[in-house]
């Protein structure tokens, strides 16, 4: 099973500042099958970034996937008010599904 | 639209089983995996298993192997996860989501609260 550490487990910026999320793998995503989620509370998780680094329709630019092998990143590049929420990382590449432990970005 | 529809919370006494549903519309609903993912109240995700809607085959992750049941009805586009024995740590929402078999998750249902207390 291939496990996932995200780090940091909270980070507390300010509207318009930079967010830099990291997931770190036991063993490496082939084919960087990766993927990042964005949740609010009382929702269900929206996917933000697929295949490391491709965003699907409809997600703004300021969210960007980057890495390969076992780490990866997510970069929100100016935080928005709605942006404040807990993300996660999964990789699909090999069964079980798993998900990391996620990171909340708190307003400071 | 395409969406996946979840039926409603429910609460159950240990040892019991429950049923959730996962209604599919606006696509063919033999094209995509349905994989099904629960989170305990301020905690992580995790993957459950998933069954493919055109034959009825399904994978079933290891720490639920025995207690976890997904089948489908193909009249209805519907998906059903059953979990039975259950415990106080079962507790937890269910989401269904749309997929193939190795994915990410672009379309979720709404979610669907289980509590177990006796």
């Amino acid at each position: 099973e291939i496990v996932l550490t995200q780090s940091p487990g909270t980070l507390s910026l300010s509207p318009g500042e930079r967010a830099t999320l990291s997931c770190r793998a036991s063993q490496s995503v082939s084919r960087n099958y990766l993927g990042w989620y964005q949740q609010k509370p009382g929702q269900a998780p929206r996917l933000l970034i697929y295949g490391a680094s491709s965003r699907p329709t409809g997600i703004p630019d300021r969210f960007s996937g980057s890495g390969s092998g076992t780490d990866f990143t997510l970069t929100i590049s100016r935080l928005e008010p709605e942006d404040f929420a807990v993300y996660f990382c999964q990789q699909y590449s090999s069964s079980p599904l798993t998900f990391g432990g996620g990171t909340k970005v708190e307003i400071k | 639209q395409v969406q996946l529809v979840q039926s409603g919370a429910e609460v159950k006494k240990p040892g019991a089983s429950v049923q959730v549903s996962c209604k599919a519309s606006g696509y063919t609903f033999t094209t995509y995996y349905i994989h099904w993912v629960r989170q305990a109240p301020g905690q992580g995700l995790e993957w459950m298993g998933k069954i493919n809607p055109s034959d009825g085959s399904t994978t079933y992750t290891e720490k639920l192997q025995g207690r976890v049941t997904m089948t489908r009805d193909t009249s209805t586009s519907t998906v059903y996860m059953e979990l039975s024995n259950l415990r106080s740590d079962d507790t937890a929402f269910y989401y269904c989501a749309r997929g193939p078999a190795y994915s990410s998750f672009s379309l979720w249902g709404q979610g669907t609260l289980v509590t177990v207390s006796s």
